[in-house]
């Protein structure tokens, strides 16, 4: 079975510090997608960011970085200079390739604190 | 980019009655459509499957004759709550793929 953990149900963090939420997953498939959905008050889901696993270079998108080790099945999401707007839901998901259902973690709720 | 467009974004009923629920992609063929349900503070619980022109593929649990789904097109998928109760107050999303991975962006039912 295909699962994704994530271990930090709630963190919370001074803004302007950087945060790092965990995520692990577990696979028999060797291609696949990793992702980072936000979900504000809103509960509009945003992509945060991607990452393919056959890439070996982590994905960046400005503030936003993960740390993706696939023999160990990690795939960590780093907020750097974090934001008020960074207070949301996070979720970690993953697609395995040819994409059917995505698979998603429980969440971290992320509080930034002014 | 792709765009999901979902209608509506709340919607209160009656017990009994039943509510549609339209979703939409703006921009590109959505070979794949999701459905989602998210109890509060929760994540999302994957409701059915639907591929354009066959019938929705359902997971274990969810009722298929109370919720049902249509996928009449490659744009236009949709899941209708029948006899809905207050217990199926909750909030819908939906997904597509054809184009990454897309979310619409949900609806709140709420049956009084």
């Amino acid at each position: 079975a295909q699962t994704v953990t994530q271990s930090q149900p709630e963190m919370s963090v001074q803004e302007a510090e950087t945060v790092t939420l965990s995520c692990t997953y577990d696979t028999s498939e060797n291609n696949y997608y990793l992702f980072w959905y936000k979900q504000p008050p809103s509960r509009q889901m945003i992509l945060v960011i991607r990452q393919e696993a056959y890439k070996q270079q982590n994905a960046t998108e400005n503030r936003f970085s993960v740390n993706f080790q696939k023999a160990a099945k990690s795939f960590s999401l780093k907020i750097s200079d974090s934001q008020l707007g960074d207070t949301a839901m996070y979720f970690c998901a993953f697609i395995p390739i040819p994409a059917s259902k995505i698979i998603f973690g429980s969440g971290t709720r992320l509080s930034i604190r002014p | 980019g792709a765009v999901v467009s979902q209608h509506p974004s709340w919607v209160i009923c009656k017990s009994g009655t039943s509510v549609k629920i339209e979703c939409r992609s703006l921009d590109f063929q959505a070979t794949t459509m999701f459905w989602y349900r998210q109890f509060p503070k929760q994540s999302l619980m994957l409701m059915a499957t639907s591929n354009e022109g066959s019938k929705a593929t359902y997971e274990q649990g969810v009722e298929k004759d109370k919720f049902l789904i249509n996928h009449a097109s490659l744009t236009l998928s949709t899941l209708t709550v029948t006899s809905a109760h207050p217990e199926d107050s909750s909030f819908y999303i939906c997904g597509a793929t054809g184009y990454g991975y897309t979310f619409g962006s949900g609806t709140r039912l709420t049956v009084v």
